[in-house]
Order: structure tokens, then sequence, then C-alpha cells
């Protein structure tokens, strides 16, 4: 079956830093991704959708320039928390969709800012 | 209103029970619908679709009723593995995107 990997799975870094999430589909070409954010005892909410190739679109209340996406390439998406707050901590999950494909989701990356 | 709620549980029922889990959405024109099986602290995993004739896997059958927004989800002799969060998963619209209900935890005891 498809895969999808996402590193990594666990950071724990001191506010004011900013952290890279990679998320990458293994076996197909991932015309979307989508990037998701869960806090405790929450729904998973999307966060941003992006297209390889184009800006991503982001949901109501989610900072484009606080999450910086890229999707360069149709195996690769990468989010950027810049200058992490101890409110940023989360569980990040990325999926992947292609032509054909429904959404796979990657392992999750729990990141706890100090 | 809540674009996808489930009633959140715990749902404690023992080895062998029938169990059901609700969902309801408020997006009447919604294209697709899921039941995602998430474990503690890990990714949402796809456990079936839901049809409007209604399916059925194994242990699991799924229902959608269109009219009344209203999805459900069967679980039949409940296993200790199926001890989990259930959650239900509407795609609203040709975005792709999923928005996901809170989830219904699931705890089955011996």
């Amino acid at each position: 079956g498809a895969v999808v990997s996402q590193h990594p799975s666990w950071v724990i870094c001191k506010s004011g830093t900013s952290v890279k999430i990679e998320c990458r589909s293994l076996d197909f070409q991932a015309t979307t991704m989508f990037w998701y954010r869960q806090f405790p005892k929450q729904s998973l909410m999307l966060m941003a959708t992006s297209n390889e190739g184009s800006k991503a679109t982001y949901e109501q209340g989610v900072e484009k320039d606080k999450f910086l996406i890229n999707h360069a390439s149709l195996t690769l998406s990468t989010l950027t928390v810049t200058s992490a707050h101890p409110e940023d901590s989360s569980f990040y999950i990325c999926s992947a969709a292609g032509p054909a494909k429904p959404q796979h989701f990657g392992d999750g990356t729990r990141l706890s800012i100090l | 209103r809540k674009e996808v709620e489930q009633d959140p549980g715990p749902f404690n029922v023992p080895e062998g029970a029938t169990v059901a889990f609700n969902c309801t959405y408020s997006n009447s024109a919604s294209q697709s619908f899921f039941w995602y099986r998430q474990d503690c602290r890990k990714e949402p995993k796809l456990l079936m679709s839901v049809y409007s004739s209604g399916n059925e896997d194994g242990r699991f059958t799924a229902q959608l009723n269109r009219a009344s927004q209203y999805i459900s989800l069967l679980i039949r002799d409940s296993k200790l593995s199926d001890s989990a969060t259930y959650l239900c998963v509407v795609n609203p619209g040709s975005q792709g995107n999923l928005i996901f209900g809170k989830g219904t935890k699931l705890s089955v005891k011996p």
C-alpha cells in the first residue's frame, strides 16, 4: 500500500526555535498534500492544503507567515513552524493524495516547545 | 453547529459486545464519508468508507443516511484490539480535504 513518511516523529526544542517537518510520499506522486494539527483530546484540524508547484491554501485562523509550507516536488512537502512558542506544541500530521489515490497519512510529528 | 459531531464516549464494553457509534455532519453537500481509527499518539488509519447502501467489512458495518446527515459504525463481537478512538470523517467537496470529528473512544475490557 501507499506509504507516507513523516520526519521527525518527535521534536523538543526551546521557545523561539524554528522547526521543519518533512512529509514524503514514498511510492506515488502526491499532487496534493495536507497538513493537520491535533491538540490533546481535540479533532484533527486542517491547517493548509498544498498542491505541487503552487502556494499553499491556508485555513482560516492559520498564520501563513508562521507556518511556512513548501511543496516543491511531487514527493516532498515541508512545514516550517517559525519562531515556535509553547502554544504551538501539538501533534502535526501530513497526508498525501495523488491521482486516483486517497489520502494516506504520515506517522505524525509530536512537537513540544519548552 | 460543528461540522462533524460525535459522542466522545468513552464507551467501555466487554469483549464480545456489539457497540454502535453515531455521527452527524452539517454540510448537506458533503461528498464522501469515512470511519478512521486512531490509536493513542498515532496517526489516523482508514477503517472503511461509508456508502448510502451500507457496507460491511467483517465485524464492522457502516451506514450513511444522507437525508438525516447521519453516519453510523457498528462493531460486532468486540475484541480487545478494537480499543481505540474512532473518527467520523467527511469530505465536504472536491478539494480533497477531510473534516474530522473529535472521535469516540472505545475501550474493550476482558
